[in-house]
């Protein structure tokens, strides 16, 4: 089946430095991925939406130059957490579409779990 | 933001018994699927009902949908411990997925 792999799976930073966080698409080509936050017990909350070759599509209420999208292939999208502080630790989540039929499942990554200190 | 509510939030039940969980949303939507995650990973796609669809099944997996009251519901038949996870609905209206709030299992064996 279609696989999707996030890197890292943990990462561990200091307030004011950025972190990168890629999604890779291993077997299937993905024109859309998308980003997801998730605070413990609580549902994904959907940061934007990442088309191969163009900008990205952010939802409201994220600020789209802290949080950086980059989908620069058909399988590769990257979060760029910019000036990080603590507020911004969370689980982060990517997932990609196969195909471009919009009732096809998401494939989703094993998650980020970022910790600013 | 969030599209919906799922209940019940949790839910504890004995392994071999039913599980139901329920989903609202706000939306039309154009169709509904329905993920698990274990803790602390990313999710897994059980299913997706269109929104012409009424009812399907997978396995011990059975979900309907009504447009009308804008809710679905996941039945799980003869739980097992492994069942035990959180249960995600998500409603794709704008070819973009929108995650209910989820309802965490626990199947004691």
């Amino acid at each position: 089946g279609a696989v999707v792999s996030q890197h890292p799976s943990r990462v561990i930073c200091k307030s004011g430095t950025s972190v990168k966080i890629e999604c890779r698409s291993l077997d299937f080509q993905a024109t859309t991925m998308f980003w997801y936050r998730q605070f413990p017990k609580q549902s994904l909350m959907l940061m934007a939406t990442s088309n191969e070759g163009s900008k990205a599509t952010y939802e409201q209420g994220v600020e789209k130059d802290k949080f950086l999208i980059n989908h620069a292939s058909l399988t590769l999208s990257t979060l760029t957490v910019t000036s990080a502080h603590p507020e911004d630790s969370s689980f982060y989540i990517c997932s990609a579409r196969e195909g471009t039929a919009g009732d096809s499942p998401l494939h989703f990554g094993n998650g980020t779990r970022l910790t600013v200190t | 933001s969030q599209q919906g509510e799922e209940d019940p939030q949790a839910l504890s039940i004995q392994e071999g018994e039913n599980a139901t969980m329920n989903c609202s949303y706000k939306t039309s939507i154009n169709n509904l699927q329905w993920y698990r995650q274990n803790s602390g990973r990313g999710l897994v796609h059980l299913i997706l009902i269109r929104s012409n669809e009424r009812e399907k099944h997978s396995g011990r997996l059975r979900v309907t949908l009504d447009t009308s009251k804008k809710s679905s519901s996941l039945l799980i038949t003869a739980s097992r411990a492994a069942d035990t996870a959180s249960y995600f609905c998500g409603t794709d209206s704008s070819y973009k997925l929108i995650f209910g709030s989820g309802t965490r299992l626990l199947v004691r064996p």
